[in-house]
Parts: structure tokens; sequence; C-alpha cells
């Protein structure tokens, strides 16, 4: 049982190039989350889901895009990146029931030059 | 809307000492509460939980945590720390009565262990 699972685990992107970042669970969970990690700041919410076809923003939405075609992968987009985009890319799903918390990925470390 | 706040950026502890990492929370409703803690370039993992009942829950690697309500916190602890329990720790709260699903994090414990 993988788990979450965040592909790829780094990536040196230029100012203006784009990229994807896939996340993909087997748990069967409903909700999916985008979060970035930056020194300091805590984890920041980008994007949530709460099931397949359905997406939401969070926190700091601008510069990214997501789309949930399937229940089990949630694709972060950048589509020109930014060097205040470097960061570390989390990915995280949760079940329906309210009990249990959050499953988290490993990590996108992110470097935009 | 749910929040928490862990007003300590870091915490150092000496080895084998009781080792204490304080949060507190706001909800409208009722809470259910988390500990997460990340070792150095790794995800965040899932260390306990309070849903309801006891209020002292006991989770991974020795860890508990005490709830207590009329205070609003859910300070997690561990009665001896050693060297590797230095990470970075995260308290999250989902407000039950809120209709959606989703948990509020502090901003994060780094809690060094000094041999």
């Amino acid at each position: 049982n993988a788990g979450v699972t965040q592909t790829p685990k780094f990536r040196v992107l230029k100012t203006g190039q784009s990229m994807t970042l896939l996340c993909a669970q087997d748990m069967n969970h409903e909700y999916m989350y985008w979060y970035r990690q930056d020194p300091g700041m805590g984890l920041r919410l980008i994007h949530y889901s709460v099931g397949e076809g359905t997406t939401a923003k969070g926190e700091v939405p601008d510069g990214y895009n997501v789309s949930r075609l399937k229940k089990q992968n949630f694709l972060l987009g950048l589509e020109s990146a930014a060097p205040s985009q470097t960061s570390v890319y989390f990915c995280a799903s949760s079940s329906a029931d309210r009990h249990y918390g959050y499953t988290f990925g490993s990590g996108t470390r992110l470097t935009v030059v | 809307a749910q929040s928490v706040a862990q007003p300590e950026d870091q915490v150092n502890v000496a080895e084998g000492n009781p080792l204490t990492v304080k949060c507190t929370y706001s909800v409208s409703g009722n809470p259910y509460l988390f500990w997460y803690v990340q070792y150095p370039n790794r995800g965040l993992q899932f260390l306990l939980k309070y849903i309801t009942g006891d209020n002292l829950v006991k989770g991974s690697y020795g860890f508990e945590a005490e709830f207590n309500k009329s205070q609003t916190s859910f300070h997690l602890k561990k009665p001896s720390a050693l060297v590797s329990d230095s990470a970075l720790y995260f308290c999250a709260v989902r407000d039950i009565g809120e209709g959606n699903n989703r948990l509020a994090f502090g901003k994060g414990n780094q809690v060094v262990v000094i041999p």
C-alpha cells in the first residue's frame, strides 16, 4: 500500500517554464490537497479538491492551477514559473471520515532560477 | 474558522529530559486534534489524535498529548527525549461544527534534542 505518491521528487525550472506535479493516492480518499512549505511560514494551502471533478482555491492559489480528473490523482500546474514559487510542495489526502487526519506524500522540492 | 497557535518557534531540550511542545486552538464548535511530525526531507507523519474520551492520548514513539478544553490546549509531551526526536512538529485542528473536512495547521515547532 503506497499511500500518497508525489512525482517528481526534485525539479529545477527556469523562470517562465511550466510544469505539472503529480499526486496519486491509492486509499480511495475523497479529499486531496496541495500545500507549499517555506521556512518560517508553515504549511500554506494552495488548492484542494472534495471529489473527482471538483477543485477549490486555498490560501495562496495565484500562479497555480489544479485538476482532479480521476479520483486517485490530483495535479498541480505552474503555467509560468517564478522564483517566488521556489518551495517544497506537499500533497495530502483524507477520507470523508472526519475522525481521521491527512496522509501526506513525501514532497517535491522545486527550485525556480 | 478553526486555527492553531504554536507559540514557540524552537524548543531545545537535553537528551533524557522531558519534552513539551505547546499548542492552543480556536474553534467555534468541538475540536478533533492531531499532531504530526516531519523529519528532515520527509513528509508529515501522523503521531496521535484526540477525538473524544480520555483527555490523555498516547501515540507513536512514546509521545502523548493532553486535551484541555478549558485552556483550549493540546500540548505534546514525551517523558524522556531522544536525539532522534529532533524534528519539526505540527499541531492541527478540525472543527467538527464546520461542514468541511479541512484541517488547520500551526506553523510548526522545531525540536532540537541536545546530546
